[in-house]
């Protein structure tokens, strides 16, 4: 299996500031036949669901504001909250599918300084 | 917009089996270009996939549930089912059902996800 592993646990920000969370793969999930990286970003929200944000790594998903970005490539990956909102306040899990079974990160759970 | 739903019970004894319904709306699951899979998430915890299926009946199952876990499909109800013998309490978990977006059952991102439905084992 593919371990993803997520730092760091938790992470406090002020309203306005730069968030960043890492997501590093035991193994490469960038496939050489199409030069993508099969890795997401989702947010989850207590008691709701996860919801995507980001697929290939970098491709925001519809509706998902700009704030929101997300890099790396091979087995280092960052998702990006250029400026936290009040509304940012979640769980975040990368999620590799590149290989079966498909793996989550263990989580970031980001709130507000 | 599409729509997922989770039904089934919520209260289980160990050693019986959890049987969940995912119903479709707003959308097909025999749309040849979309997977449906399930995941859980044991409370306070993390996500696990257990497995996904194509209307055309391809499963992949997670190997660490697979001894126990069925996924199938019914196109003239537009839903898809769970089910996972033998349950323990380790089993406890809100269990998702979703959407995949990609190659194959086990190949993809989950775009739509359903709410969610709390499934207690216990004696």
């Amino acid at each position: 299996d593919i371990v993803m592993t997520q730092s760091p646990d938790s992470l406090a920000v002020s309203l306005g500031e730069r968030a960043t969370i890492n997501c590093k793969s035991s193994q490469s999930v960038l496939y050489s036949s199409d030069n993508k990286n099969y890795l997401a970003w989702f947010q989850q929200k207590p008691g709701q669901p996860p919801k995507l944000l980001i697929y290939w790594a970098s491709t925001r998903e519809s509706g998902v504001p700009d704030r929101f970005s997300g890099s790396g490539s091979g087995t280092d990956f960052t998702l990006t909250i250029s400026s936290l909102q009040a509304e940012d306040v979640a769980v975040y899990y990368c999620q590799q599918y590149y290989g079966s079974p498909l793996t989550f990160g263990g989580g970031t759970k980001v709130e507000i300084k | 917009q599409l729509q997922l739903q989770e039904s089934g019970p919520g209260l289980l004894k160990p050693s019986e089996t959890l049987s969940l319904t995912c119903t479709v709306s707003s959308g097909s699951v025999s749309s040849s270009t979309y997977y449906w899979g399930w995941i859980r998430q044991p409370p306070g915890k993390g996500l696990e996939w257990i497995g996904g299926i194509h209307f055309g009946g391809t499963t992949y199952y997670n190997p660490s549930l697979k001894s126990r876990v069925t996924i199938s499909v019914d196109t003239s109800k537009n839903h898809f089912s769970l089910k996972l013998s033998s349950v323990t309490a380790a089993d406890t978990a809100v269990y998702y059902c979703a959407r995949l977006r990609g190659t194959g059952p086990g190949r993809g991102y989950f775009n739509y996800w359903g709410q969610g439905t709390l499934v207690t084992v216990s004696s």
